[in-house]
């Protein structure tokens, strides 16, 4: 299946300092998510974007819908120890009858924090 | 809030065996469940949408008759991988959207199930 061009695959960065990481697409979705994913665990939704332009905010994070709807980035600012773990990006689409579709994962970013 | 519930959380079994997963949505209707597989350090790849009270559209490469989909009911959708083989361990995940207006919805996703076959 379709993956999304997520990057960078992993980064190793000092506690305090700001992440960046982006995702394209060669489709255009209605929607881009940002999930974070722990080890044996479930994706966590971090933001949801719904318009192309958007830029939302949800504490130290921040993402944006790109305006082509075929890009997206997230950022984290500040990192601390508990920001480690697994960053998804996804686009979704709509079917043919007006569903959502099941969503597309890029191939995630890892991130490490060192103290 | 939007909790998805999922169980069993880990199972081990024998080769040959089926095992069911359930995905159930504890404080909402979900129309619309989907299940996803996550390979050891890759991403979530979809297998199938689940509709309540149709049959599920199965993604191309995924077996429809060894992935059997259920969804009964609008808090339920049920996975069972039929005659498991060791190729078929794998992280499984489901999600939900709530019933209504999909155009400013996230899905919300289980916990998922370990499969382990031996």
């Amino acid at each position: 299946g379709q993956q999304l061009n997520q990057s960078p695959q992993s980064m190793f960065i000092q506690e305090g300092e700001d992440v960046s990481m982006n995702c394209t697409s060669s489709s255009i979705f209605n929607t881009w998510l940002w999930y974070k994913q722990d080890p044996g665990e479930g994706p966590v939704l971090l933001i949801a974007l719904y318009k192309a332009g958007e830029l939302t905010s949800n504490g130290r994070l921040t993402a944006q819908f790109g305006i082509t709807r075929k890009d997206s980035f997230l950022n984290i600012s500040a990192s601390i120890p508990s920001d480690v773990g697994i960053y998804f990006c996804a686009g979704q689409g709509w079917d043919s009858g007006g569903g959502a579709d099941g969503l597309t994962f890029g191939k995630g970013t890892h991130l490490i924090i060192q103290p | 809030g939007a909790v998805v519930s999922q169980h069993p959380s880990r199972v081990i079994c024998k080769s040959g065996t089926s095992v069911k997963i359930e995905c159930r949505s504890l404080d909402f209707q979900a129309t619309t469940m989907f299940w996803y597989r996550q390979f050891p350090k890759k991403s979530l790849m979809l297998m199938a949408t689940s509709n309540e009270g149709s049959k599920a559209t199965y993604e191309q490469g995924v077996e429809k008759d060894k992935f059997l989909i259920n969804h009964a009911s609008l808090t339920l959708s049920t996975l069972t991988v039929t005659s498991a083989h060791p190729e078929d361990s794998s992280f499984y995940i489901c999600s939900a959207l709530r019933q209504g207006d999909y155009s400013n919805q996230p899905q919300h996703f289980g916990d998922g199930t370990r499969l382990s076959i031996l």
